[in-house]
């Protein structure tokens, strides 16, 4: 069974420019998530997805926003870039939404604003 | 709003020994999950073990485990027999039972597993 895939692994932006992020979920799962990484915040919760929906959003300006697919690959775009928005980002996805699966995270995506 | 506090930032544990990294949260829910995670070099986060907070049992799984203290809100992982594998970034992490899938992480512990 394929593990999370995110895509692209590295990614080098310019401040105020767009970018747009992939998480291909196990098959068979449903729900995705979005964590930010920083050295500075550690892991924060972004948003997540199930069944095309937007279930759960954590405290992140509107620039960062997200979509999920009806295969349930979810997008994440972040606009207008910041510096600040350097971080790793990583998708999780799970079966259900809740209840006590662990979540299987992707390899991330390296992001660097400069 | 949920905590998770790891208060050793770094460890360090020879091979083959025991290590128990420190876990602690604060919550005025009933009913949670706790997992602990590992993240090695390669970035991606690993389940190691998970608790449901209705249980009384602590959750075991080959050479780790954890002590849940509910009522001091507390879940400290313990490694038996250290390998070198095991060196990694470890992240305790929170659900309550009504977030969905949205996890709250502690800041990490960089466990250093040494020959």
């Amino acid at each position: 069974k394929a593990g999370v895939t995110q895509t692209p692994r590295y990614l080098i932006k310019t401040r105020g420019q767009q970018v747009t992020l992939s998480c291909s979920p196990i098959s068979g799962h449903r729900s995705v998530s979005w964590y930010q990484q920083t050295p500075g915040q550690g892991l924060q919760f972004l948003f997540e997805y199930f069944s095309e929906t937007q279930r759960n959003k954590g405290n992140f300006p509107g620039r960062f926003s997200g979509r999920q697919f009806s295969n349930s690959r979810s997008e994440m775009n972040v606009s207008t870039l910041e510096l600040g928005d350097s971080a790793l980002y990583l998708c999780a996805s799970s079966q259900h939404q809740g209840g006590n699966s662990g979540y299987t995270f992707g390899s991330g995506t390296r992001l660097t604003v400069v | 709003a949920q905590t998770v506090t790891q208060s050793q930032p770094e460890m360090s544990v020879q091979e083959a020994e025991t290590v128990t990294l420190s876990c602690t949260y604060d919550t005025s829910e009933n009913n949670y999950y706790l997992f602990w995670y590992k993240q090695p070099p390669s970035r991606q986060m690993i389940l190691v073990i998970r608790q449901e907070a209705y249980k009384q049992q602590n959750a075991t799984e080959n050479r780790f485990s954890v002590n849940f203290q509910k009522a001091a809100k507390s879940f400290s992982l313990k490694i038996s027999d250290s390998q070198l594998g095991d060196t990694a970034m470890y992240f305790c992490a929170f659900r309550k039972e009504t977030s969905g899938s949205r996890l709250t992480f502690g800041e990490g512990t960089q466990l250093t597993v040494n020959p």
